[in-house]
C-alpha cells in the first residue's frame, strides 16, 4: 500500500526566515513525487515535482529514497507564499497510473 | 474552457436525495479522477477514467457512488440517497498520459447535505 504522511497541519514561520515542509512516503517499488498548492480561494495546483529537479518560486524538493522522504524547502519565505500545500505520490505503472495519493495537508502561513 | 471545469459550485441537497456532479476535462485529457476531499481531511480518491472505461474504482466509498464518463470527455459522478457524512469538495482532475504528465485540477463542487 502506499501512503504519504505530513506530520505538520499547521506550520508558521516570519517574513524572510527559511521554511521546510517536511513529507514521508511509504510505496514499494519507484514512485514520482509531488507537491501541489492550493492558496485562497484557488484551485489546486501543482507546484513541482521530482523528475523535473527544478525550482517553483523558490521552492525545492530533493527525493531522498533512503529516508523516503521529500521535504519542500524554501530559503526565505514570502507572505505571498502563505497556502495549503500537499505532497503526492503517484506509482509508476499498473492500471491506476497518474492516481495520487495525497497526505493531510500542511498550512503555511508566513507573517510579516 | 482552458481547465477543467466543474458544476455546480456549490449543491445543498436533503438527506437521501440523489445529486450529480459534472466534470469537464481539459480536451485531449484522455485520464480523468475523481477526489473527495472532507473538513479537515486530505484528498481520497475515488475513481480513475482512462478514455471511457474506470479501470479503478477502488475509492469509491459504497455502492450509493457511481460515475460515468462518455465521449472520453465529460464526466458524471452520481451519489444516491445522500448522507450527511457525503458533505465534501469533489473534485476532478484530468492529465495526459505519460510519464510525469503534471495533473490539472477543477474548482471542486462543494457538496452540503442536511
Amino acid at each position: 500500500a502506499q501512503r504519504v504522511t505530513q506530520p505538520e497541519k499547521l506550520l508558521s514561520v516570519f517574513k524572510g526566515a527559511p521554511v521546510e515542509l517536511k513529507c514521508n512516503y511509504s510505496y514499494s517499488g519507484s514512485p514520482e513525487l509531488f507537491w501541489y498548492v492550493q492558496y485562497s480561494r484557488q484551485r489546486l495546483q501543482l507546484l513541482l515535482r521530482h523528475i523535473s529537479r527544478e525550482s517553483i518560486k523558490g521552492f525545492t524538493a530533493d527525493l531522498n529514497k533512503g529516508e523516503t522522504s521529500f521535504h519542500l524547502k524554501k530559503p526565505f519565505a514570502q507572505e505571498e507564499d502563505s497556502a495549503m500545500y500537499y505532497c503526492a505520490l503517484s506509482g509508476s505503472g499498473g492500471t491506476s497510473y497518474g492516481k495520487l495519493t495525497f497526505g493531510q495537508g500542511t498550512i503555511l502561513t508566513v507573517h510579516p | 474552457g482552458a481547465g477543467v471545469s466543474q458544476s455546480p459550485s456549490n449543491k445543498v441537497t436533503e438527506k437521501g436525495k440523489d445529486v450529480e456532479l459534472r466534470c469537464d476535462p481539459i480536451s485531449g485529457h484522455t485520464a480523468l479522477y475523481w477526489y473527495r476531499q472532507r473538513l479537515g481531511q486530505g484528498l481520497e480518491f475515488l475513481i480513475y477514467f482512462q478514455g471511457n472505461s474506470a479501470p479503478d474504482k477502488s475509492g469509491l466509498p459504497s455502492d450509493r457512488f457511481s460515475a460515468e464518463r462518455t465521449g472520453e470527455s465529460v464526466s458524471t459522478l452520481t451519489i444516491q440517497r445522500t448522507q450527511q457524512e457525503d458533505s465534501a469538495v469533489y473534485l476532478c482532475a484530468s492529465s495526459l498520459v505519460g510519464l510525469g504528465s503534471p495533473t490539472f485540477f477543477g474548482q471542486g463542487t462543494r457538496l452540503t447535505v442536511v
